[in-house]
């Protein structure tokens, strides 16, 4: 089945800063999202882009699935982006979303 | 719209002991689905279901079960609780699998095997 790496597996910033997280995937995809775990363990959407870049205030990513990766940028990090980011990809001809292990991010104040 | 509802939030079990997590969603979603997340592993599929009646097995399906006897509820059974069984379960929506845009989250359930 299909692979879904992420990296770095952990990273600590300082407020301001800002950050570039990876996601890699061994086969194509039909779809693609990114999720924010927040310290109390709930799931929330930022972003579907199988392909292309999109934003969302001081977020954005951007889907090369030619060379099967994705970027998730922060821009300006604050302590409430603390968290772990996820990427899941599905793939045409199954229902199953796959996840990656995850980026770990801690924004110190 | 409430979204998607995980009951109970946090659940102590004895080994061999049998409970269901509840799962509703309220947003006439056709997939629904379970994860497990564990330390260091990201979150893993169990089971999932594309509609009433129809259920599929994930990634670690074993010592679980699913049924789908109406769009809105998708219960987690286990059946004879193991240890290796304490994990986090999230409960998942979307309006069609990985055709949709966007896979919603109840607030997980807790869960420890002793």
């Amino acid at each position: 089945g299909i692979q879904v790496e992420q990296s770095p597996p952990d990273l600590i910033l300082q407020e301001g800063a800002n950050s570039t997280l990876r996601c890699n995937f061994s086969d194509s995809v039909n779809n693609l999202q990114w999720f924010h775990q927040n310290p109390w363990g709930q799931l929330i959407n930022l972003f579907y882009i199988p392909s292309g870049t999109k934003q969302n205030g001081r977020l954005s990513a951007t889907t090369v699935a030619t060379e099967r990766y994705s970027l998730l940028y922060i821009s300006s990090s604050q302590t409430t982006d603390s968290g772990v980011y996820f990427c899941a990809v599905g793939t045409s001809g199954t229902y199953k979303y796959i996840f990656g292990t995850g980026t770990r991010l801690k924004v110190l104040a | 719209n409430a979204g998607v509802t995980q009951t109970p939030k946090f659940q102590v079990l004895k080994t061999g002991q049998s409970m269901t997590l509840q799962c509703a969603q309220d947003m006439n979603h056709e997939y629904m689905s379970w994860y497990r997340q564990d330390p260091g592993m990201g979150l893993r599929l169990i089971h999932y279901s594309v509609g009433a009646g129809i259920t599929d097995q994930g990634e670690v399906p074993n010592g679980y079960n699913v049924s789908r006897s109406t769009t809105e509820d998708f219960p987690l059974r286990l059946l004879s609780a193991a240890p290796s069984q304490t994990s986090v379960y999230f409960c998942a929506s979307s309006w069609q699998g990985p055709r949709s845009e966007k896979l919603f989250f109840g607030s997980g359930t807790q869960l420890s095997v002793l």
